[in-house]
């Protein structure tokens, strides 16, 4: 799977959106972008995921470069909720398979009141 | 639906105890992965299982520690016998082995050796 490169830490203000960014220069054709996230003494949590397309549901929108070596995770209205540690992740997808998840360091995302 | 159930929650033991977490995954998921969170190491695979078959436990740090799933509604991890290091928190999560493989974690279970 490719690896991933985020900010070890980000601040952002109560109300404002929050965008995450994330590295993935050798990403594969067949690698999808997800994200999970982790809020304090919970296990991870999935927020979305996509291949090249954007994508946006109910928690966040996934912004992916057309070359595909960059994403933005956006949070378009951050609330106090939403601190926790963030991780990009690359998932090669390999049809019927389900495969473990590889985690980095995740970004700490921090709101401020 | 309950999500996934991870019992117990905390566990103290002293070092070269026998320790076993257990997982019941959400119904009708057909994958169940362990990960072990330390502060050292992040979030690492330990193993995971597709319809109740082991396939990749290459993560599993040694021979101290084996993971079973008997059937679909049940996994165990288990620790014999244990030591200090194993301390960290341990999650269990499901996913259905569909095209999103959205997975789910449970809440975990603090494990300190003593």
């Amino acid at each position: 799977d490719a690896k991933t490169t985020q900010p070890p830490s980000m601040d952002c203000a109560e109300g404002r959106a929050a965008n995450l960014p994330c590295n993935h220069s050798t990403i594969s054709g067949n690698e999808y972008v997800y994200w999970y996230r982790q809020i304090h003494s919970q296990g991870p949590q999935y927020i979305i995921h996509g291949l090249k397309n954007n994508e946006t549901n109910e928690m966040a929108s996934l912004i992916i470069t057309e070359d595909r070596k960059s994403s933005t995770l956006i949070l378009p209205h951050a609330t106090l909720r939403d601190t926790a540690v963030y991780y990009c992740i690359v998932l090669y997808y390999s049809g019927g398979g389900a495969d473990g998840l590889t985690f980095g360091k995740g970004t700490h995302l921090i709101i401020q009141p | 639906d309950a999500g996934v159930i991870q019992s117990p929650r905390h566990e103290v033991t002293e070092m070269g105890q026998e320790v076993t977490l257990r997982c019941k995954p959400i119904s009708g998921h057909n994958s169940l992965f362990w990960y072990r969170q330390t502060m050292m190491r992040g979030l690492e695979l330990l193993i995971y299982f597709n319809n109740n078959v082991p396939i990749d436990d290459s993560g599993m740090p040694e021979d101290r520690f084996s993971a079973k799933m008997p059937n679909a509604s049940f996994s165990t991890l288990k620790i014999q016998p244990s030591e200090p290091r194993d301390s960290a928190v341990y999650f269990c999560a499901s996913t259905l082995r569909d095209r999103v493989k959205t997975q789910y974690f449970g809440p975990g279970t603090r494990l300190l050796v003593l």
